[in-house]
């Protein structure tokens, strides 16, 4: 079975600019989360999908969204990018009544 | 407000050494806890989930423990190799479950 994959690997964005991630999840998860790893801040919870519908968000503003879609693909969008959100964004998936959860390898953002 | 800390924030031995990784948190009301490994620039590999009802689960050389109403876990390997080498974090998952809230990791090095 596939693991969780993340596009794109790398990504290099300027200020004020926006950017969209994707994440695919192991098959037959339903229930995608979004973390973003900083030096700084260690790993912080960004928010949680499942079925198309948001199920938990984190303290991040909102120029941090996502969705996810009926296949369980799911995309995290940054409008107004600033330097501080260069990060590590892992995506991880889950199956239903599990709540072990299995990590992408992360799209590497930086914000120039 | 849920907090997880690991000690200590970087340790170093020699091959073949066993070790103890340790992780407490401040709410004893978790779903489940979850170890980490993760290698530079990498993703996370999840390598034991332990439920709150549990006490301990092994897998191969490394043993995790729970002790809920101290708010402690431990991650024993044993025989440590070069390959063990990378990042250990844990994290938890509240009764409401959806986020993971993670330490801030220990930083192996296993020296040959």
């Amino acid at each position: 079975k596939a693991g969780v994959t993340q596009t794109p690997r790398y990504l290099i964005k300027t200020r004020g600019q926006q950017v969209t991630l994707s994440c695919s999840p192991i098959s037959g998860h339903r229930s995608v989360s979004w973390y973003q790893q900083t030096p700084g801040q260690g790993l912080q919870f960004l928010f949680e999908y499942f079925s198309e519908t948001q199920r938990n968000k984190g303290n991040f503003p909102g120029r941090f969204s996502g969705r996810q879609f009926s296949n369980s693909r799911s995309e995290m969008n940054v409008s107004t990018l600033e330097l501080g959100d260069s990060a590590l964004y892992l995506c991880a998936s889950s199956a239903t009544g599990s709540n072990e959860q299995f990590f992408g390898p992360g799209t590497r953002l930086t914000v120039l | 407000k849920q907090e997880v800390t690991q000690i200590p924030a970087a340790l170093s031995v020699p091959e073949g050494e066993n070790l103890v990784l340790n992780c407490s948190f401040t709410d004893s009301a978790i779903y489940n806890l979850q170890w980490f490994r993760q290698d530079p620039g990498k993703g996370l590999t999840s390598l034991l989930l332990i439920q709150s009802s549990q006490r301990e689960q092994t897998s191969g050389r490394l043993n995790a423990s729970l002790d809920k109403s101290s708010g402690r876990s431990t991650l024993y390997i044993a025989a440590s190799q070069p390959g063990d080498s990378a990042t250990y974090l844990c994290a938890v998952i509240g009764n409401q479950g959806g986020k993971l809230i993670f330490g801030q990791g220990t930083e192996l090095s296993v020296k040959p």
